[in-house]
């Protein structure tokens, strides 16, 4: 089982939808859990963190945890063709961020 | 604010030669992770580094290593260079040793191995 999972999609929505991103991990004691995008050619950039149980809204970016359900997602509200991008689900537990394989979103125009 | 400085950003080498790649990581950030991504693994922790320390290391075989100096400069080593080891390597910085506000990465250094 890998540490980190996530449907590697691609993930299509067309634009002014929601996008929900999902993401599981294996390490029940995991504190911190981090979302990225990355863009075709470029480095990772950091979106949103979340560490305690619940919604964390920034913007049009809600991330959700449930650490019982071991589960994390991201939700993009009024998708534009900008956020079109592989989204990375990245978990600590120790010394170590583990990146899951990540999603490719498309918003279609 | 300069954010992470990773040099050089491009890199062609031979099979069984060794490479050096460096991170200069945001002022005041002492933590110091290096990533190898490949579009088959995506991205692999490799160590991370604070305060001159390994705190952990990946499931990488041995020719892989790093170090972090006292201004909190890294710099990872690929001895005997594979053609699997052609990859984008990347280094994230963060401010504290838990990483709690996350890590902000460099561009990354493009390493083809021929």
């Amino acid at each position: 089982q890998k540490e980190v999972e996530q449907n590697s999609g691609p993930l299509s929505v067309p634009e002014g939808a929601i996008a929900s991103l999902n993401c599981t991990y294996s390490d029940r004691g995991s504190q911190s859990f981090f979302w990225y995008r990355q863009y075709s050619g470029k480095s990772p950039e950091l979106i949103m963190f979340i560490y305690s149980n619940g919604d964390k809204e920034d913007g049009r970016f809600t991330a959700q945890l449930n650490k019982a359900s071991q589960y994390v997602s991201l939700l993009i509200r009024d998708s534009q063709p900008s956020d079109s991008a592989t989204y990375l689900c990245a978990v600590k537990g120790g010394n170590k961020l583990v990146f899951g394989a990540g999603t490719i979103l498309r918003v279609k125009s | 604010k300069a954010g992470v400085t990773q040099t050089p950003r491009y890199l062609i080498k031979t099979r069984g030669q060794q490479v050096t790649l460096s991170c200069s990581p945001i002022s005041g950030h002492r933590s110091v992770s290096w990533y190898q991504q490949t579009p088959g693994q995506g991205l692999q922790f490799l160590f991370e580094y604070f305060s001159e320390t390994q705190r952990n290391k990946g499931n990488f075989p041995g020719r892989f290593s790093g170090r972090q100096f006292s201004n909190s400069r890294s710099e990872m080593n690929v001895s005997t260079l594979e053609l699997g080891d052609s990859a984008l390597y990347l280094c994230a910085s963060s401010l504290g040793a838990q990483g709690v506000y996350g890590y902000t990465f460099g561009s990354g250094t493009r390493l083809t191995v021929v």
